[in-house]
C-alpha cells in the first residue's frame, strides 16, 4: 500500500530564516507531487507540482521554490521567510491518471513564521 | 480562470440530512471532486463525478449537473464524527490538477 510521509509536524520559524520541508511517498513509483498552503479558513491553494525528477511547475509567484530530487521525494524550501508564509502546508501524490485522479494528502506541516 | 463557490459552514443535527453546495465557472470542465477534511488534518478523497446525476457511496451521495455548473454532496444518517470541512474541486481546462474550493465546515450538533 502507499504512504506519504511528511515531517516536521510543526515548525516555527523567525522572520528571515531558511525552511526546509520534506515529503516523501513509499509503495508508488513516478507519481505526480504537489505542495499546496491552506491558510486558517481558506481552501487549498496549489504551489507547485511536478510530474517526474526535476520537473518543477509554479502556479503562484513567492519566495518558496521546490526540488524533486528523487522519485518519490518532494521538497519545499525558502531562503527567507515571510510571515505571510505562515500557514499548513500539505504534500499530496497522485498517479497522473488524468480525469478523475485522486489526490493523497500528507498529515501536513503547520508552519509559523514570527 | 476557474472559480468555486461553496457556503462557508452549514450546521446540523445528528441522525439528519445535509446538502453541501457547490457552483462552479470554468471552461473545459471535467469532473467534480470532494474531499474531506478534519481539523488539523489532511483531506482525504470522498467521490468523482464527470456525468450528470447522482453518485451513492454508502451514507454519502454526491450530485452533478454539468449544464447548471453545479453540484451537491448529501450526507445521511449525519453522525458527530461527520463534523469537519469539506471542499469541492473541478478539474477543467487541459490540466487534470483539480482547483479546490474554499470549504464548507459542517457542523454536527447532538
Amino acid at each position: 500500500s502507499q504512504t506519504i510521509h511528511q515531517w516536521p509536524a510543526t515548525l516555527v520559524q523567525p522572520v528571515g530564516s531558511p525552511l526546509s520541508l520534506e515529503c516523501t511517498v513509499e509503495g508508488t513509483s513516478n507519481p505526480n507531487l504537489y505542495w499546496y498552503r491552506q491558510a486558517a479558513g481558506r481552501g487549498l491553494q496549489l504551489l507547485f507540482y511536478s510530474v517526474g525528477i526535476g520537473q518543477i511547475s509554479s502556479e503562484v509567484p513567492q519566495n518558496l521554490s521546490a526540488s524533486r530530487p528523487q522519485d518519490r521525494q518532494f521538497i519545499l524550501s525558502s531562503k527567507k521567510l515571510l510571515l505571510s508564509d505562515s500557514g499548513f502546508y500539505l504534500c499530496a501524490w497522485s498517479l497522473g491518471q488524468g480525469a478523475g485522479d485522486e489526490q493523497f494528502f500528507g498529515p501536513g506541516t503547520r508552519l509559523t513564521v514570527l | 480562470g476557474q472559480s468555486l463557490e461553496q457556503p462557508s459552514e452549514v450546521t446540523a443535527v445528528e441522525g439528519a440530512i445535509v446538502q453541501i453546495n457547490c457552483t462552479y465557472q470554468t471552461s473545459g470542465f471535467y469532473g467534480l471532486s470532494w474531499y474531506q477534511q478534519h481539523d488539523g488534518g489532511a483531506p482525504t478523497f470522498l467521490s468523482y463525478n464527470a456525468l450528470d446525476g447522482l453518485e451513492e457511496t454508502g451514507r454519502f451521495s454526491s450530485f452533478l449537473s454539468r449544464s447548471d455548473s453545479y453540484g451537491y454532496l448529501l450526507l445521511q444518517e449525519l453522525q458527530m464524527k461527520d463534523s469537519a470541512s469539506y471542499f469541492c474541486a473541478v478539474q477543467s481546462g487541459g490540466s487534470y490538477i483539480p482547483t479546490f474550493g474554499r470549504g464548507t465546515s459542517l457542523i454536527v450538533h447532538p
